[in-house]
């Protein structure tokens, strides 16, 4: 699982509720990153956060909120305010500051979201 | 800004084949690239990178060389397996900003026996 959990691994919900995907990491590593697949599109970045309690907008981040209370943890909500939040999300971590190597990201098995 | 052009799919290949999935890029200075995996209903998986010119990632047969003269980076393999049906995403480190990474469309791969 590349050191990354994501809960569950399918979600169904309806249109107009809030959602909170989970991602988990166990490897201390200080960035995360939340990305958005569409079929037959590549990854696009909603959120990431580099150090606990601070988190910035990536290319997407409308529709989406984020939290990083935690060192392990960084879940996203899909609000009601997402338009089309029907997708496969995808969690990464990143040893970007722990590591001598260079900027390699490791991916969570995802969450595909189903809203009708 | 910095991009990146992956080849279109769907690659259809007999087993033992050779396969090219070419990927080109756009950036400014030295960004570092690589290769990822996605097999059906999963996460990416690192394939392989290569963070200067000239390098060669190599990983589980599969080989990219860094090309800066021409902004490529192809991914190649000798003889495709059947296993080996994924779609193939090609990405660059930008650190522009902020650091992410900027990814290819990808590039379906469906090896038949």
């Amino acid at each position: 699982d590349g050191g990354i959990t994501q809960s569950p691994k399918y979600l169904f919900r309806k249109e107009g509720q809030n959602v909170t995907l989970s991602c988990e990491q166990n490897l201390n590593h200080d960035a995360m990153y939340w990305y958005r697949q569409d079929p037959g599109q590549g990854l696009r970045l909603i959120y990431y956060s580099q150090i606990v309690n601070d988190f910035q907008k990536g290319d997407i981040a409308e529709g989406y909120s984020v939290s990083r209370e935690k060192k392990e943890s960084f879940p996203l909500t899909v609000t009601s305010a997402q338009k089309n939040p029907t997708a496969f999300y995808l969690c990464a971590r990143d040893p970007l500051f722990r590591t001598g190597r260079t900027y390699e990201q490791y991916f969570g098995p995802g969450t595909r979201l189903t809203v009708t | 800004g910095n991009s990146v052009t992956q080849m279109e799919g769907p690659v259809t290949l007999s087993e033992e084949a050779f396969l090219t999935i070419n990927c080109t890029y756009t950036a400014t200075g030295y960004p570092s690239l690589f290769w990822y995996v996605q097999y059906p209903g999963e996460g990416l998986q690192l394939l392989l990178k290569a963070t200067k010119a000239d390098d060669k990632g190599s990983n589980k047969g599969f080989e990219a060389t860094y090309r800066k003269e021409t902004t490529s980076f192809h991914l190649e393999k000798g003889s495709v397996q059947v296993s080996d049906s994924a779609v193939y995403f090609c990405a660059l480190y930008s650190s522009g900003g902020y650091n992410k990474l900027i990814f290819g469309a990808g590039t379906r791969l469906a090896v038949h026996p």
